[in-house]
C-alpha cells in the first residue's frame, strides 16, 4: 500500500498570502488529521476529518481551515499568512481510532 | 483532558550503551499509548503502541516500552543503541475516540 502523500513538500510564501496544502491518505483510511510542528511548540493538533466531516478541532485561529473530499483526500488552507505560521505541516491518516500514519510533511516558510 | 510529558528534551548516549526515554501521561480514563520516531526532514514513524494486554510492548528496531498504570508512565528503552538511532522521539496518548496528543519530544543523540 502506498503511504500518506503530502504535496507540496516545500514552499515559500510572503506575509498576507494564503496557502493550500494537500494530503492523500493511505487507501481505505477515512480519517485524516493535520498537525503543525514548530521547534518551540512541538506537534500541535489542527483538525481531524472523517468521512468529509470535521470530527475534532485544535486551538488555532479561523485562518486555518480544512476540508475532506469524498475520496478521503484532504486539504488545509491558511489565509493571511503570518511569520509565525512557518512550520512543518504534517498530515496523518488512520483506520479506526488507533495509531496515526504520517506523511513526510509540507515545510512552509513565510517571509 | 489528556496530556503527555517527556521529561528530557535531549538525551546524549554513547553507541552500544542502553538508553531510556521517559514519558508520563495524564488522563482520567483508559488510554492508548504510542511512541514515534522522527528522522531529519521526515514525518513520524510508529515505533510501538500499547492498546491493551501485556504491559511490555516490543517495537521495531529493538525498542520496547513498559506501560505502568499506577505511575502513569510509558518509558521507552533500548539495551544497546546505534548511531542510526539518533533522531527525535515522541510519546503520544489518546483516549477512546480522541485524536493523539503528543509530548514535546526527546532528541536522542548517539555518539561513537
Amino acid at each position: 500500500k502506498a503511504g500518506v502523500t503530502q504535496t507540496p513538500r516545500y514552499l515559500i510564501k510572503t506575509r498576507g498570502q494564503q496557502v493550500t496544502l494537500s494530503c492523500s491518505p493511505i487507501s481505505g483510511h477515512r480519517s485524516v488529521s493535520w498537525y503543525q510542528q514548530t521547534p518551540g511548540q512541538g506537534l500541535q493538533f489542527l483538525f481531524e476529518y472523517f468521512s468529509e466531516t470535521q470530527r475534532n478541532k485544535g486551538n488555532f485561529p479561523g485562518r486555518f481551515s480544512g476540508r475532506q473530499f469524498s475520496n478521503s483526500r484532504s486539504e488545509m488552507n491558511v489565509s493571511t499568512l503570518e511569520l509565525g505560521d512557518s512550520a512543518l505541516y504534517l498530515c496523518a491518516s488512520r483506520d479506526g481510532f488507533r495509531e496515526l500514519f504520517f506523511g513526510e510533511g509540507s515545510r512552509l516558510t513565510v517571509l | 483532558a489528556q496530556s503527555v510529558t517527556q521529561l528530557d528534551s535531549q538525551v546524549p548516549v554513547f553507541e552500544e550503551a542502553p538508553v531510556e526515554l521517559r514519558c508520563n501521561y495524564s488522563s482520567s480514563v483508559s488510554v492508548y499509548l504510542f511512541w514515534y520516531v522522527q528522522y531529519p526532514n521526515q514525518g513520524l514513524q510508529l515505533l510501538l503502541k500499547y492498546l491493551s494486554g501485556s504491559t511490555l510492548v516490543k517495537g521495531i528496531n529493538g525498542f520496547e516500552a513498559e506501560f505502568n498504570k499506577s505511575q502513569t508512565s510509558f518509558h521507552l528503552r533500548k539495551p544497546s543503541v546505534h548511531i542510526s538511532d539518533t533522531a527525535e522521539y515522541f510519546c503520544a496518548v489518546s483516549e477512546g475516540y480522541s485524536t493523539l496528543t503528543f509530548g514535546k519530544g526527546t532528541m536522542l543523540l548517539v555518539s561513537p
